[in-house]
């Protein structure tokens, strides 16, 4: 299995709401990661789970909280969330930091997000 | 701190060849790497360089000048499905990528 997983495909959530995003992967990767990709920008980092310990949070506000409950998984829960924070919401995953790095990371097809 | 520079849009026409710069600017060098994506899709990895030279995959090549603080994407044989946008990215010492703006490919026919 040589992909990544992500659901919802689409979401539509209001303000108020709280809702999470899920990933998977099935490739014995100990790095995965969360970016925000707005339109004709670049992937911008949000988090990097590395063994399952958070190892990197890009000063992201707390109304997007990440989780890792195992090395497959990964989820990022959101709340009170703005209009300005609609975008596509892509997981990736990578075999591990310290000895390849973040070089070659494989990405999930991503969630579109839309805050109203 | 990390900077990429790569055009913002490139036009060639099927069946020709097109070259995709991007010229880094790094504090410490630990390899270059493109990515490319569709529209509505998901970025996809293509090639990594650690070392000066060229990669080859198949249609796609990938150079790296590490002298010249320079890299190019190198598409041949192009197809219509090539057309898509192609980052570069770079890794720093804290071994997280920092992505070029992107370079969309259009293709003629």
């Amino acid at each position: 299995d040589t992909e990544v997983t992500q659901t919802p495909k689409h979401l539509v959530m209001g303000m108020t709401n709280k809702k999470s995003l899920k990933c998977e992967q099935h490739m014995g990767h100990r790095a995965m990661y969360w970016y925000k990709q707005k339109a004709k920008k670049p992937p911008e980092l949000m988090f990097v789970y590395s063994y399952e310990k958070l190892s990197i949070n890009e000063s992201v506000p707390s109304r997007f909280s990440p989780e890792c409950p195992n090395s497959s998984l990964l989820n990022l829960h959101l709340h009170a969330l703005q209009p300005e924070d609609s975008a596509l919401y892509l997981c990736a995953s990578s075999q591990d930091r310290e000895t390849s790095g973040d070089n070659e990371q494989f990405f999930g097809p991503g969630t579109r997000l839309t805050v109203l | 701190g990390q900077s990429l520079e790569q055009p913002s849009e490139v036009t060639a026409v099927e069946g020709a060849i097109v070259q995709i710069n991007c010229t880094y600017q790094t504090s410490g060098f630990y390899g270059l790497s493109w990515y490319q994506q569709h529209d509505g899709g998901a970025p996809t990895f293509l090639s990594y360089n650690a070392l000066d030279g060229l990669e080859e995959t198949g249609r796609f090549s990938s150079f790296l000048s590490r002298s010249d603080s320079y890299g190019y994407l190198l598409l041949q044989e192009l197809q219509m499905k090539d057309s898509a946008s192609y980052f570069c990215a770079v890794r720093d010492p804290q071994y997280q990528l920092i992505w070029g703006a992107g370079t969309k490919l259009i293709i003629k026919p």
